[in-house]
């Protein structure tokens, strides 16, 4: 069965970053793109980027970039994305997604990032 | 970017409806095209792919279609289990980008 398992929500100071972790399995990591989405409350999904693990290959979309860093650690089944200089504009829940073909097959629960003094 | 314009953004449809969902691209995207449904507090859930295939699971009353750049998801007979917000997803394309969601609400 595939699964992909976040880490658990964050509450973090404004400026701090955060870094959060999805655990694969039941799957081999390396044949597929790990895909992150962002998702603001109340609001709809926003592609941050992508991941291929077998060759630490990243993809961002503009907006995000400076702002997410993807890595991917293959020895744990593991892909990670830290968001820096954390601003209340980054409170959301954030998903990682395989990417089988053109589409994201599997998702993880989402990661609850609340940005607050 | 391609756009998708997805609509409407909400509805209330009856059991005995059909209901239809249209995501709109801004050029084309080779059906690069997928669909997924969302309930409160969850992940994303697929239920096309490469705009008219059925994920596995999913049950046949939900199905996809394409016209020329528009894309639809429909619905027939939906179950009360149906209620949820729905987007469109392109992968045709760097960034891939959601459609704005649609609420459904069944009555």
């Amino acid at each position: 069965e595939v699964k992909l398992q976040q880490s658990g929500d964050e509450l973090v100071r404004p400026g701090a970053s955060v870094k959060m972790s999805c655990k694969a399995s039941g799957y081999t990591f390396t044949d597929y793109a790990m895909h992150w989405v962002k998702q603001s409350p109340g609001q709809g999904l926003e592609w941050i980027g992508t991941i291929i693990p077998l060759i630490d290959t990243t993809s961002y979309n503009q907006k995000f970039k400076g702002k997410a860093t993807l890595t991917a650690d293959k020895s744990s089944n593991t892909a990670y994305m830290e968001l820096s200089r954390l601003t209340s504009e980054d409170s959301a829940v954030y998903y990682c997604a395989r990417r089988y073909g053109g589409y994201l097959d599997y998702w993880g629960q989402g990661v609850m990032v609340t940005v607050s003094s | 970017d391609i756009q998708m314009t997805q609509s409407p953004a909400s509805l209330s449809a009856s059991l005995e409806e059909i209901v239809t969902i249209t995501c709109k691209a801004s050029q084309g995207i080779d059906d690069y095209l997928s669909w997924y449904q969302q309930k409160p507090g969850k992940s994303p859930q697929l239920l096309i792919y490469d705009a008219t295939s059925l994920a596995d699971g999913v049950p046949s009353r939900f199905s996809g279609s394409r016209s020329g750049t528009q894309y639809s998801l429909k619905i027939s007979r939906p179950q009360v289990d149906d209620s949820g917000i729905y987007y469109c997803l392109q992968s045709y394309s760097t960034p891939p980008t959601f459609g704005g969601g649609t609420k459904l609400e069944l009555k």
